[in-house]
């Protein structure tokens, strides 16, 4: 079964630090994988996806992923955090039907001035 | 464009009283789903849509019903609603593989 882990609950991160939130993933066939946040009393929005292609993937806001097949991982990682970057972060996988999306349980990333 | 709105925002309910989540999109998007979020649980699929008069089910659909009578509107309804659907409810519509959510409707339920 398709399946994601967010084995952190929450990050805590001093601004300026660089920042990692990790994903694992277990899937059948290639991957589809996906990062989104969600700030405060919002929705969800899209910061990057791997496909197919360069394992490095920058996104939105300054975020980039680095899928690794070897340890089915794609964490997100950022060289220097901001405050502003404080939110809940998910991790997605494509499931077996098209556009279906299985979830991680998201991580509190908290950037402390 | 507005992209996904979705309304209301917030509902208090009395255990088995009925009513629709609304949803609608300008994206002229295809396919929808409804998800709900709960803590620790991440977003779970309710039910989706491929196009007008298409629906199926996701993964915890038991209690809700959806139609999809044009591209624009999906609707979410609960029939008679239980303190375990107390939940933030979100609407997504999708382009290629990026969803697009709507902002939430907290729905608390007594």
């Amino acid at each position: 079964a398709q399946s994601v882990a967010q084995p952190e609950d929450q990050v805590n991160v001093a601004e300026g630090n660089p920042l990692t939130v990790k994903c694992t993933y277990s899937v059948s066939g290639n991957p589809y994988l996906f990062w989104y946040v969600q700030y405060p009393n919002r929705g969800l929005q899209f910061l990057l996806k791997y496909i197919t292609g360069d394992n490095l993937v920058k996104g939105s806001y300054g975020f980039e992923a680095e899928f690794n097949k070897s340890q089915t991982s794609f964490h997100l990682k950022k060289p220097s955090a901001l405050v502003s970057d404080s939110a809940l972060y998910f991790c997605a996988v494509r499931g077996h039907s098209n556009y279906q999306l299985i979830w991680g349980a998201g991580t509190k990333l908290i950037i402390k001035p | 464009n507005a992209g996904v709105t979705q309304t209301p925002k917030f509902q208090v309910l009395k255990t088995g009283q009925s009513m629709t989540l609304q949803c609608a999109q300008d994206m002229n998007h295809e396919y929808m789903s409804w998800y709900r979020q709960d803590p620790g649980m991440g977003l779970r699929l309710i039910h989706y849509s491929v196009g007008a008069g298409i629906t199926d089910q996701g993964e915890v659909p038991n209690g809700y019903n959806v139609s999809r009578s044009t591209t624009e509107d999906f609707p979410l309804r609960l029939l008679s609603a239980a303190p375990s659907q107390t939940s933030v409810y979100f609407c997504a519509s999708t382009q290629g593989e990026t969803q697009y959510f709507g902002p939430g409707t907290r729905l608390l339920v007594l």
